[in-house]
């Protein structure tokens, strides 16, 4: 079956510009995880969906950083007036619940670069 | 806060040699641990996990045994090879709702014919 889809995959901006990042999750998956990785470290945690509601968005850094799953699958990730500082990866991830015994599946990432 | 701590690479093995690569961690509770692999191009890719002390989560001729004794959970393979060549992420996760993933750096592991 299809796995976790991310659009697009590679998006350039100029510095001050909105972006938004899709995440088409696992079908029937209800959480859904936003990760952003910077260059030669590790995923670092944004924020946490489980059906149409963020339960968790302590990970976001500033109020640059939104997030929406309006209907408890796709989900976008909103950054307004973009800074250089936030070029990363950034990946989403599904798994069928939010219990830990629940494998999370993550897609290939948007590479985001701000020039 | 919790934390995970895995060695630097590259690691760079010739094929058929023995791998560890060291994975510490963190936490303020009793964690699941997983380790992750990332191949080139791809997303990042379930590897084994452990759940509790002393599992043992094994994959593909990797394993990895839950240290509580030393916050530990080193990844092994008897006999790498070229198509292991990969990054790798040591993670644990709190078991409490939500279930976030806490990431170590990563380690890259080269391996040559």
């Amino acid at each position: 079956g299809a796995g976790v889809s991310q659009t697009p995959s590679n998006k350039v901006t100029e510095k001050g510009k909105y972006v938004e990042l899709r995440c088409d999750p696992i079908s029937g998956h209800t959480a859904l995880y936003w990760y952003r990785q910077s260059l030669g470290q590790g995923p670092e945690f944004l924020i946490y969906f489980q059906g149409t509601g963020a339960a968790d968005d302590s990970g976001l850094p500033n109020d640059r950083f939104f997030a929406v799953r309006p209907e408890g699958s796709v989900s976008t990730l909103k950054i307004q007036r973009t800074e250089r500082g936030d070029s990363a990866v950034y990946l989403c991830a599904s798994s069928l619940g939010g219990g830990y015994e629940n494998i999370q599946y993550f897609g290939a990432g948007t590479r985001l670069s701000v020039l | 806060g919790d934390s995970v701590t895995q060695m630097e690479g590259p690691v760079t093995l010739s094929e058929e040699a023995f791998l560890t690569i060291n994975c510490t961690y963190t936490a303020t509770g009793y964690p699941s641990l997983f380790w992750y692999v990332q191949y080139p191009g791809e997303g990042l890719q379930l590897l084994l996990k452990a759940t509790k002390a002393d599992d043992k989560g094994s994959n593909k001729g990797f394993e990895a045994t839950y240290r509580k004794e030393t916050t530990s959970f080193h990844l092994e393979k008897g006999s790498v090879q070229v198509s292991d060549s990969a990054v790798y992420f040591c993670a644990l996760t709190l078991n409490n709702a939500g279930n976030m993933l806490t990431f170590g750096g990563g380690t890259r592991l080269m391996v040559k014919p």
